[in-house]
């Protein structure tokens, strides 16, 4: 399957901090959806980008498919953002592979 | 639309029972999934099924049976539950291959 790895693995902010989230992919890629998972063990839809880039609210993503990244910005954090950032990739196969995921800290 | 629902929320199993976890999809998604999270871990595929009567297996299938007679339930079935077992289960669902995943809320089992 795809190799996914995520950077950094753990992230501490204070509360209005911004941030960059990396992911890197091992082969070329149909889809690839960034989550946060919060404290509760539920997972968020953020972004479905398979290229290009996105924003929703405070959040953005960039996939540069042909260089097998992608970047998950989030500006003027809060703690509610606290959790963990996974991002999941679907090459030739059905299944999204995730990566092992951020986990982001925001202290007020 | 509800999305996608899983029961049970949580359960506990005795080493060699058995069960059924249950997931269902109002979005008419002809892909359905289901995922293991293990402690600090992303998620691993299970078994996907592409559509009704059609199923094929994941990274980790071995202990667990599915089958798929309509296309809203995806039921995955437990045999001779063992401690290794114990996780997250997910389910999801997508409109096709490729198109973006929606995830239920979690099964969290434990067997002990």
């Amino acid at each position: 399957g795809i190799q996914v790895e995520q950077s950094p693995p753990d992230l501490i902010l204070q509360e209005g901090a911004n941030s960059t989230l990396r992911c890197n992919f091992s082969d070329s890629v149909n889809n690839l959806q960034w989550f946060h998972q919060n404290p509760w063990g539920q997972l968020i839809n953020l972004f479905y980008i398979p290229s290009g880039t996105k924003q929703n609210g405070r959040l953005s993503a960039t996939t540069v498919a042909t260089e097998r990244y992608s970047l998950l910005y989030i500006s003027s954090s809060q703690t509610t953002d606290s959790g963990v950032y996974f991002c999941a990739v679907v090459g030739g196969a059905n299944n999204l592979f995730f990566g092992t995921g951020t986990r982001l800290t925001v202290i007020p | 639309n509800a999305g996608v629902t899983q029961t049970p929320k949580f359960r506990i199993l005795k080493i060699g029972q058995s069960m059924t976890l249950q997931c269902t999809q109002d979005m008419n998604h002809n892909y359905m999934y289901w995922y293991r999270q293990d402690p600090g871990m992303g998620l691993k595929l299970i078994y996907y099924s592409v559509g009704a009567g059609i199923t094929d297996k994941g990274e980790v299938p071995n202990g667990y049976n599915v089958s798929r007679s309509t296309t809203e339930d995806f039921p995955l079935r437990l045999e001779l539950a063992a401690p290794s077992q114990t996780s997250v289960y997910f389910c999801a669902s997508s409109y096709d291959r490729g198109f973006e995943q929606y995830f239920g809320p979690g099964t969290r089992l434990t067997v002990t």
